[in-house]
């Protein structure tokens, strides 16, 4: 069985550019989670996406935004970065049955993202 | 909203101490709780998830305690170990967020010295 996976390992960028991140959820899965964890704290919920739509959003603006595909794998882009955008990305998949319970979320091991 | 505290921010203990780590949250209707260790710079570990129906759960050395109605849950170490360093998070899922999203806490450093 195949662990969530992430990529790239690390990032560095300018203020101003565009990022895309990468994510391969685990298998069996098909619920995919975002969070972003800046340093010295806990992770933040960005977004959620379940068959192919976003399910659920935290306290991120607009151009915070993603992409699930039909291998459940997800996207996360972020346009116009600030320097505060610095985090550690981490995604996290796990199985949803229709309108049934969720359930345990398992953690990739991150992407770096540093913008100058 | 649903906000989660860790106490203490730091911890540092000789090798073979039994210790507490300590996780309160402020919104009781949770849905359930979740330990996690990171090592730094890397993702996140599950430790133990704890239903709301439940009270406690064990996994070797660890043990977790939930106590709803007070919004607080323990994470116990026994025998405590080097390996054992690291940043231990408490998570909820909480009912408000549509079960969708957790809300960590700041974590907890802990430090076993040799």
């Amino acid at each position: 069985e195949t662990g969530v996976t992430q990529s790239p390992t690390h990032l560095i960028k300018t203020r101003g550019q565009q990022v895309t991140l990468r994510c391969s959820s685990q298998s069996g899965h098909n619920t995919v989670s975002w969070y972003q964890q800046a340093l010295g704290q806990g992770p933040q919920f960005i977004f959620q996406y379940y068959r192919e739509e976003e399910n659920g959003r935290g306290n991120f603006p607009p151009r915070f935004s993603g992409l699930q595909f039909p291998n459940y794998s997800s996207e996360l882009n972020v346009n116009a970065l600030e320097l505060d955008d610095s985090a550690l990305y981490l995604c996290a998949s796990s199985f949803r049955q229709g309108a049934r319970t969720y359930n345990e979320q398992f953690f990739g091991p991150g992407t770096r993202l540093t913008v100058l | 909203k649903q906000e989660v505290t860790q106490i203490p921010a730091a911890l540092s203990v000789p090798e073979g101490e039994n210790l507490v780590l300590n996780c309160s949250f402020t919104d009781s209707a949770i849905y359930n709780l979740q330990w996690f260790r990171q090592d730094p710079g890397k993702g996140l570990t599950s430790l133990l998830l704890i239903q709301s129906s439940q009270r406690e759960q064990t996994s070797g050395r660890l043990n977790a305690s939930l106590d709803k109605s007070s919004g607080r849950s323990t994470l116990y170490i026994a025998a405590s170990q080097p390996g054992d360093s690291a940043t231990y998070l408490c998570a909820v899922k909480s009912l408000a967020t549509g079960r969708r999203a957790l809300t960590f806490g700041s974590g907890t450093r802990l430090q076993v010295q040799p």
